[in-house]
């Protein structure tokens, strides 16, 4: 079955280091999306991309990169980690570019930034 | 403006009766679609049901049937027999067809069904 999959899946990491974050999917999905889930605040767009080489920026991406070199695979990078970005990391992908269709989200990844 | 809008931060209900969640939506964008995602504890998001802008009836998927409407900009999911395994947070998300197919999700109900 075709799955979007996450790793680590806990990750605690120091002030000012480099972190990267894993996202794959197996659906061949184009659009690729990454979250950051913070109490009282939902979930926030953080970068998303519509296709390889695409990268674009959402509503919290400061601190935040991703590079998209294939379809599968969309890693995020934390440059220098910060105890704000503490949080719990959700990948998403979802098919073409219509309105009508859901995102599938991974497991998961939570954070914690000492 | 918030695009998607939940005022209700927590709910209660009893086994077996029937809950509503409200959601509204702020949207210029004639082409969009609502969409309602479950969160348990486990913490993984578990994908409900789908409501297109130019849909005339009202989506139903087993007991999660969305009332939606378009004049107040309203898209609220009703959980009919509610039972324990619904506990969870829920949120309701919209994906403009013009703004770059971006998800925007409000900030999640907490539903507690009670034995």
């Amino acid at each position: 079955d075709a799955e979007i999959t996450q790793s680590p899946r806990h990750k605690i990491t120091e002030t000012g280091r480099q972190v990267t974050l894993a996202c794959h999917q197996t659906w061949n999905h184009n659009n690729m999306f990454w979250y950051r889930q913070d109490l009282g605040h939902g979930l926030r767009l953080i970068h998303y991309s519509y296709g390889v080489q695409d990268t674009n920026k959402g509503e919290v991406s400061d601190g935040y990169s991703v590079s998209r070199s294939n379809t599968e695979d969309l890693p995020l990078t934390l440059e220098s980690a910060a105890s704000s970005q503490t949080s719990v990391y959700f990948c998403a992908s979802s098919r073409s570019a219509s309105s009508y269709n859901e995102q599938f989200f991974g497991p998961g990844t939570r954070l914690t930034v000492l | 403006a918030q695009k998607i809008t939940q005022t209700q931060p927590g709910m209660f209900v009893q086994e077996k009766e029937a809950v509503t969640l409200d959601c509204t939506y702020d949207t210029s964008d004639p082409s969009y679609g609502l969409f309602w995602y479950k969160q348990p504890s486990s913490g993984e998001m578990i994908f409900l049901i789908y409501q297109g802008s130019y849909d005339q009836q009202n989506a139903t998927e087993g007991r999660y049937s969305l009332n939606f409407q378009k004049a107040r900009k309203s898209a609220n999911l009703v959980i009919s027999a509610s039972q324990l395994g619904d506990s969870a947070m829920y949120f309701c998300a919209m994906r403009e067809l013009g703004t770059g197919n971006q998800f925007y999700f409000g900030t999640g109900t907490s539903l507690t069904v009670i034995p």
